[in-house]
């Protein structure tokens, strides 16, 4: 079955230590997302890959980067966490095309719950 | 900016009885998603509405997007353990073509046996 695939589903990191969270995807979207969930809250967009250009949420910190290394994959960075990045991390994917008519569903994956101490 | 206010937030009933979520803006949308989330796992797609006054089924959840495209309800009927899940409205803008959507704060559904 065509899906998104999160790994870690579980991380947990000390104060400060650099964390990858990874995304994959079989469904050949080209538009992919990161949100930041915290308890019981909406997902909150911190940026997105349209193909290949980046998209950057004006209040994601600077602290959050991400790569996309081809159509498949995507990768979230958090370079310094804080206890405040303490959070489920959603990875989606949606197929868009400027010009086109889509309706822009997104598909999620399961996420990773991110703590940290 | 566009918002989207969902009410309640909070909603706690017992098996059997009949619900109501509302979904509510001063903005048109081109189209709005539904997503059920259950805990620990990611928001999963449930319909999404794109003319005004459009009414969709899916077995006892009933979903309405209002005349003027600003607004959408759920409704389930009947309602079972087995809906228990944050449920997220989520709109896509009037000029469409762009990838965003826009989140409700989303309603936490408790159905107690």
């Amino acid at each position: 079955d065509a899906m998104v695939i999160q790994n870690p589903r579980y991380q947990v990191t000390q104060f400060g230590k650099p964390v990858t969270l990874s995304c994959s995807q079989t469904l050949n979207h080209n538009v992919m997302y990161w949100y930041q969930q915290k308890s019981s809250q909406a997902p909150k967009l911190l940026f997105h890959y349209y193909d290949k250009d980046f998209n950057n949420e004006a209040d994601t910190p600077d602290n959050f980067q991400s790569r996309r290394p081809n159509t498949s994959f995507c990768f979230l960075d958090i370079r310094s966490p804080g206890l405040g990045d303490t959070a489920m991390y959603l990875c989606a994917t949606s197929v868009n095309k400027r010009g086109a008519r889509y309706y822009n569903e997104q598909f999620f994956g399961p996420g990773t719950r991110l703590t940290v101490l | 900016t566009q918002l989207l206010e969902q009410s309640p937030q909070f909603l706690s009933i017992q098996e059997g009885e009949n619900l109501t979520v509302y979904c509510n803006s001063s903005s048109v949308f081109s189209s709005l998603q539904w997503y059920r989330q259950e805990p620990g796992e990611g928001p999963v797609l449930l319909v999404t509405v794109v003319t005004g006054g459009e009414v969709k089924k899916l077995k006892r959840l009933t979903f309405q997007f209002g005349d003027a495209r600003k607004d959408s309800s759920l409704h389930i009927t009947a309602a079972q353990p087995g809906d228990t899940g944050l449920y997220l409205c989520a709109g896509e803008g009037y000029k469409g073509g762009s990838e965003k959507l826009v989140f409700g704060k989303g309603t936490k559904l408790t159905v107690n046996p």
